[in-house]
C-alpha cells in the first residue's frame, strides 16, 4: 500500500493563479481531509469528506474548493492564488469508524505564491 | 478561538531526561485525543492516543496523563532520545464528528 499520496510536492504559484493539490489514498478510507500547515499554527481543517460526493467545510475553507467524486481522490483547488495561501498543505484518510480513528498523512505539498 | 492549547511552543531537554509537553481543552464533548510526531519534511503521525475514561496510557517510552476534571492532558517522553526529536501536536475530536483540533504544536529537540 502506497498509503496516501500528494502531488506535486512543491510549487510556486503567482497572484491570481489557480492550480490543484492532488491527493490519493490506496486504504478504502471513507474519510479525508485538507489541513493547511503555518508555521507555529498547528494544522489547520480546510475541507473534509465523510465519502464520495459528501464534502464540508472546516475551519478556514475561503479560498478553497474541494471534491469527492470517488473513494480514492479528494483534490483541492485554489481558484485565485493569494499570498496567505503560502502555506504546507497536508492531505490525510481515516477509516473514521471508532475505535478506528486514526489519521494517515500524505507527505505533503509546499506551495509558496508570490 | 483556539479550542486545543498547547505548550510549550518549543522545549529543549537533554538526551536521556523527561519531556513534557502540555494540552488543555474547552469542549467537554471531545471524546479522543491523540498525540502525533512530525518530523521535518513529513506528514504527522499517530503517536500515542488515550480516551477520557481512563488516566494514564503508557506505550514504550511515551505516556499520556489524563485529567478529566481539570480538562487537562500531557505527554511524557522519558529517556529521550536525539530521534525523538520532531514537532508534536496534541489533538482532540469530538464525539459527534468526523473531524479532530490540533494544538499548536511544540517543537522538541534532544541535545546529545
Amino acid at each position: 500500500n502506497a498509503g496516501v499520496t500528494q502531488t506535486p510536492k512543491f510549487r510556486i504559484l503567482k497572484i491570481g493563479q489557480s492550480m490543484t493539490l492532488q491527493c490519493t489514498q490506496d486504504m478504502n478510507h471513507n474519510y479525508m481531509y485538507w489541513y493547511r500547515q503555518d508555521p507555529g499554527m498547528g494544522l489547520k481543517l480546510i475541507y473534509y469528506s465523510v465519502g464520495a460526493g459528501i464534502t464540508d467545510k472546516g475551519e478556514v475553507p475561503n479560498g478553497y474548493n474541494v471534491s469527492r467524486s470517488t473513494t480514492e481522490d479528494f483534490p483541492l483547488r485554489l481558484e485565485l492564488a493569494a499570498p496567505s495561501q503560502t502555506s504546507v498543505y497536508f492531505c490525510a484518510s481515516s477509516h473514521g469508524t471508532p475505535p478506528y480513528n486514526e489519521q494517515f498523512f500524505g507527505p505533503g505539498t509546499r506551495l509558496t505564491v508570490l | 478561538q483556539q479550542q486545543v492549547k498547547q505548550s510549550p511552543q518549543s522545549l529543549i531537554v537533554q538526551k536521556g531526561g523527561i519531556s513534557i509537553i502540555n494540552c488543555a481543552y474547552e469542549n467537554t464533548a471531545f471524546d479522543y485525543f491523540p498525540w502525533y510526531q512530525q518530523f521535518p519534511g513529513k506528514g504527522p503521525a499517530l503517536l500515542i492516543a488515550i480516551r477520557p475514561d481512563v488516566s494514564e496510557k503508557k506505550e514504550g517510552r511515551f505516556t499520556i496523563s489524563f485529567n478529566k476534571s481539570a480538562k487537562q492532558f500531557s505527554l511524557h517522553i522519558m529517556d529521550s532520545q536525539p530521534g525523538d526529536s520532531a514537532t508534536y501536536f496534541c489533538a482532540a475530536r469530538y464525539s459527534s464528528a468526523s473531524k479532530i483540533i490540533f494544538g499548536s504544536g511544540t517543537r522538541l529537540s534532544i541535545r546529545p
